[in-house]
């Protein structure tokens, strides 16, 4: 079965621009999550999608952030306008139930300049 | 507000000897807590987790021991191998599924 793939794996992008952000769940996976990890620092949950509806986007920074996922499949993580403190690594997951079971991508590692 | 602490960014520790890992969290509501392990440039996976019910769980050559009245966790490897050498993040749930992460912690296993 394939992972959960997320692309680009690196971006590197002047600030004011905008940058989108995918992630591939496993297939069949309802539940699918993004956390962002900044600065070697913690990693912190964003938002958790069930399908196709958002369960939980109290992690969202701020209304730059937008976060889609079509008919329930991948999902989209759009920053518009990018600052500065929005580099980090920005992580997908996703898991078949709700569980602790989340299986993680790669991430993206977003590099605003 | 950080609710889960990894106070040590950095561990080096022989082949073949224990590593000790330790987490700290500060709210009260945390039922379930995990520990992750993630290599460089790739997403973190899960190790090993504790409901709040326990006190231990054992997996192999990992246990995680949950002190509940300390508020503290900790991840023993018992032995240390080369390929335990990664980052380990401590996370933890209120019930709703949704993780608050440590900082993490880098473990060196020197051969």
């Amino acid at each position: 079965e394939a992972g959960v793939t997320q692309f680009p794996s690196h971006s590197v992008i002047e600030k004011g621009q905008t940058v989108t952000l995918r992630c591939d769940p496993i297939s069949g996976h309802d539940n699918l999550y993004w956390y962002r990890r900044v600065m070697g620092k913690e990693i912190k949950f964003l938002l958790h999608f069930v399908k196709e509806s958002k369960q939980d986007e109290s992690g969202m920074p701020n209304n730059r952030f937008l976060a889609e996922r079509t008919g329930g499949t991948y999902s989209t993580l759009k920053v518009q306008p990018a600052e500065l403190e929005d580099s980090g690594v920005y992580f997908c997951a996703s898991s078949l139930s709700l569980n602790y079971g989340y299986t993680f991508g790669s991430g993206t590692r977003l590099t605003v300049v | 507000d950080q609710q889960v602490k990894q106070n040590s960014p950095s561990l080096s520790v022989q082949e073949g000897r224990i590593s000790i890992l330790n987490c700290d969290y500060t709210n009260s509501m945390f039922d379930y807590f995990l520990w992750y392990k993630k290599y460089p440039a790739e997403g973190p996976t899960f190790l090993i987790s504790i409901s709040s019910i326990k006190d231990k769980n054992e997996d192999g050559r990992f246990t995680v021991f949950l002190n509940k009245s300390a508020k503290h966790l900790s991840l023993h490897i018992v032995p240390s191998q080369p390929g335990d050498s990664a980052v380990y993040f401590c996370a933890a749930s209120a019930g709703d599924y949704k993780l608050s992460f440590g900082a993490g912690t880098t473990v060196t296993v020197r051969a």
